[in-house]
């Protein structure tokens, strides 16, 4: 299986809260991040999170993490179109260097 | 500003002739690195430094070769460009393994 999944789209009404879900079959990374990729654009860190924690929270943003079943989430509240990206949960590792990327969840916003 | 920069923004070509993406990053970063995006794909990454003169293979290695001569530059070459190697390329650097990675813009690359 890959190293990282993710489901590919996400639908939420604008206001809704979104839940965007990653699994990983290596634990072992210290740290684990979400970033947001605009339409056209490079790629810019969202958020991260130690792996010795279980939350933290970033005005709107808070993230999960479920060390035991390697399941990592990113809920964002209030969704607004501006929040319609492409969002990936890379972690380091899987080699001596690098970010291992999933495949990246399409967020569409619906008014 | 930190950034990292890479060049062309867009590029197409033709099957065959040879080519460099430049890249280069203003942060004083040891670890650079060249990933491609494609649909339903994600990202994954074609070659990766970890300090000048130290590169290596990273998961989609054929078709591509880099160099790192210089802390700031990674250039990354083609030197037989074939139409499977259209694509969306990102330049990213990182001062250490666990640290938060920065990514250029983006090149669009076809080759015709």
């Amino acid at each position: 299986g890959e190293d990282v999944e993710q489901s590919l789209f996400l639908s939420v009404r604008e206001g809704d809260s979104s839940v965007i879900n990653c699994t990983y079959t290596d634990s072992s990374s210290t740290y684990l991040y979400w970033y947001k990729q605009e339409p056209g654009a490079g790629l810019q860190l969202l958020t991260y999170i130690f792996s010795n924690m279980d939350m933290k929270q970033d005005q709107r943003l808070t993230v999960l993490l479920n060390k035991k079943d390697k399941h990592l989430s990113l809920r964002i509240a209030d969704t607004q179109t501006g929040d319609s990206a492409i969002y990936f949960c890379p972690y380091s590792g899987g080699g001596a260097d690098g970010l291992t990327f999933g495949k990246g969840t399409h967020l569409i916003i619906q008014p | 500003e930190a950034q990292v920069t890479q060049n062309p923004r867009y590029l197409i070509t033709v099957t065959g002739k040879k080519l460099t993406v430049t890249c280069s990053q203003n942060m004083n970063h040891e670890y650079m690195s060249w990933y491609r995006q494609d649909p339903g794909l994600g990202l994954r990454q074609i070659y990766y430094s970890m300090n000048v003169e130290v590169t290596d293979k990273g998961d989609v290695p054929e078709g591509y070769k880099v160099s790192r001569k210089e802390k700031r530059n990674f250039p990354l070459i083609l030197e037989s460009p074939s139409p499977n190697q259209t694509s969306l390329y990102f330049c990213a650097s990182r001062q250490g393994r666990n640290t938060e990675a920065f990514f250029g813009q983006g090149t669009r690359l076809t080759v015709v």
